[in-house]
């Protein structure tokens, strides 16, 4: 049971445009969302979070929004950068379940030149 | 300031061989985890630890054993390898709070059981 979804396993963009990727969660007691940034051989780094008491949250180029209804949530990187290009992953936790993080199989972003 | 750190970084077992996986962190974090990566499953929780003195089990704890040692170490042991353990391990720490807070992974042990 997959309760972190994220449905597109690649995606390729081009220098300089907005990269989207999406995550969907089927646990409607998450309340706390991640996105992690993960390069070949190395940890996964911490990008950006939101909580469920906010729709949006903005850092630098990233911009993740959240759509409790749909049990939906969104990264934009603009503009994208060939450094961006790395696995990106969605998590999720819940209140009250000792901290655990929940993750998502991953997108492979690629930005190409 | 090293954040979370993981001995050893590659490690080839033979089935039925046993070891144990370090991790320590030195930001304090009450909360520490083990997860595993697989091609195509994202990262898997196999225990935690949600304080100094309490383990947990996560989603794939079976073949698996981990000893909160203090609040700095948090060791993961397979007592009898087997090829399905072939993974890749992050630690991983946190200073979680309601609403907020965030998880700190280790750079990985790369595990092959032949």
């Amino acid at each position: 049971d997959q309760q972190v979804k994220q449905n597109s396993p690649s995606l390729s963009v081009q220098e300089g445009r907005i990269s989207i990727l999406n995550c969907d969660y089927t646990n409607s007691m998450f309340d706390y969302f991640l996105w992690y940034k993960k390069y070949p051989a190395e940890g996964p780094t911490f990008l950006i979070s939101i909580s469920s008491i906010k729709d949006k949250n903005e850092d630098g180029r990233f911009t993740v929004f959240l759509n409790k209804s749909a049990k939906h949530l969104s990264l934009h990187i603009v503009p994208s950068q060939p450094g961006d290009s790395a696995v990106y992953f969605c998590a999720a936790s819940s209140t009250g379940t000792a901290s655990k993080l929940t993750f998502g199989t991953g997108t492979r972003l690629q930005v190409t030149l | 300031n090293a954040g979370v750190t993981q001995t050893p970084k590659f490690q080839v077992l033979k089935t039925g061989q046993s070891m144990t996986l370090q991790c320590a962190q030195d930001m304090n974090h009450n909360s520490m985890y083990w997860y595993r990566q697989d091609p195509g499953m994202g990262l898997r929780l196999i225990y935690y630890s949600a304080s100094e003195g309490t383990t947990d089990k996560g989603e794939v704890p079976n073949g698996y054993n981990v000893s909160r040692l203090n609040k700095r170490e948090f060791s993961l042991r397979l007592e009898s390898a087997a090829p399905s353990q072939t993974s890749v391990y992050f630690c991983a720490s946190s200073d979680y709070r309601v609403l907020g807070g965030t998880w700190y992974f280790g750079p990985g042990t790369r595990l092959t059981v032949t």
